[in-house]
């Protein structure tokens, strides 16, 4: 079954809305997690990085104040973007690291997926 | 920064053919993951290697960690139709802070 859980999986909202995803660790305490956005038929782009409790990384290009990122526990991370356009329509995926328990006790090099979130900007 | 060469782009073979697909780096990595993703879904892991001339198989799948630890393969054997989709490697560097993705592999079984 799924580690990493990412909601919504679509969502549609309008131009100049905010919209939240977020992006769960079910199996393991998540102490990185990380937010891709992906165009079709291309490969994943890493948008920023975060660490349980402090501010994340962004890579270079990437607006900080338009794709907020909280990753206020070690469970849950969410990608809030602002004012949203029609151009930041895509797939956004988040992924999750950490120390794992049962299954995935050796999972602390593992890095596990979320299913995605599709969002249309209209 | 880290680049990951992941070949073929693209490959069409027929049910019961084995596959091969490797990715290759200018930078040393501690750990090599193979993804597969379909149309419209998040990358699910298929294996994950540790360490250099590391050895994994997962049911038809086999993938090898480098001992130069600069490359990896993957190995599909008597694909199936099911087998379709992208295959993605992705290493993690030594700062171990940071997956970067290769290009990824369109794989197409027919029947």
């Amino acid at each position: 079954g799924a580690v990493v859980s990412q909601h919504p999986s679509r969502v549609i909202c309008k131009s100049g809305t905010s919209v939240k995803i977020e992006c769960r660790s079910l199996d393991f305490q998540a102490t990185t997690m990380f937010w891709y956005r992906q165009f079709p038929k291309q490969s994943l782009m890493l948008m920023a990085t975060s660490n349980e409790g402090s501010k994340a990384t962004y890579e270079q290009g990437v607006e900080k104040d338009k794709f907020l990122i909280n990753h206020a526990s070690l469970t849950l991370s969410t990608l809030t973007v602002t004012s949203a356009h029609p151009e930041d329509s895509s797939f956004y995926i988040c992924s999750a690291r950490g120390v794992g328990t049962g299954r995935l006790q050796s999972s602390g090099n593992t890095i596990y997926f979320g299913e995605g979130s599709w969002l249309t900007v209209v | 920064g880290q680049q990951l060469n992941q070949s073929p782009q693209s490959m069409f073979i027929q049910e019961g053919e084995d596959v091969s697909m490797n990715c290759t780096s200018s930078s040393i990595f501690n750990t090599w993951l193979w993804y597969k993703q379909e149309p419209g879904e998040g990358p699910v892991l298929l294996i994950a290697l540790y360490k250099a001339g590391e050895l994994t198989s997962n049911g038809r799948l086999t993938a090898q960690f480098g001992i130069t630890r600069k490359d990896s393969f993957l190995n599909i054997s008597a694909s199936i139709p099911s087998d379709v989709g992208i295959y993605f490697c992705a290493g993690l560097g030594t700062s171990g802070s940071r997956l970067t993705f290769g290009e990824g592999t369109q794989l197409t079984v027919n029947p």
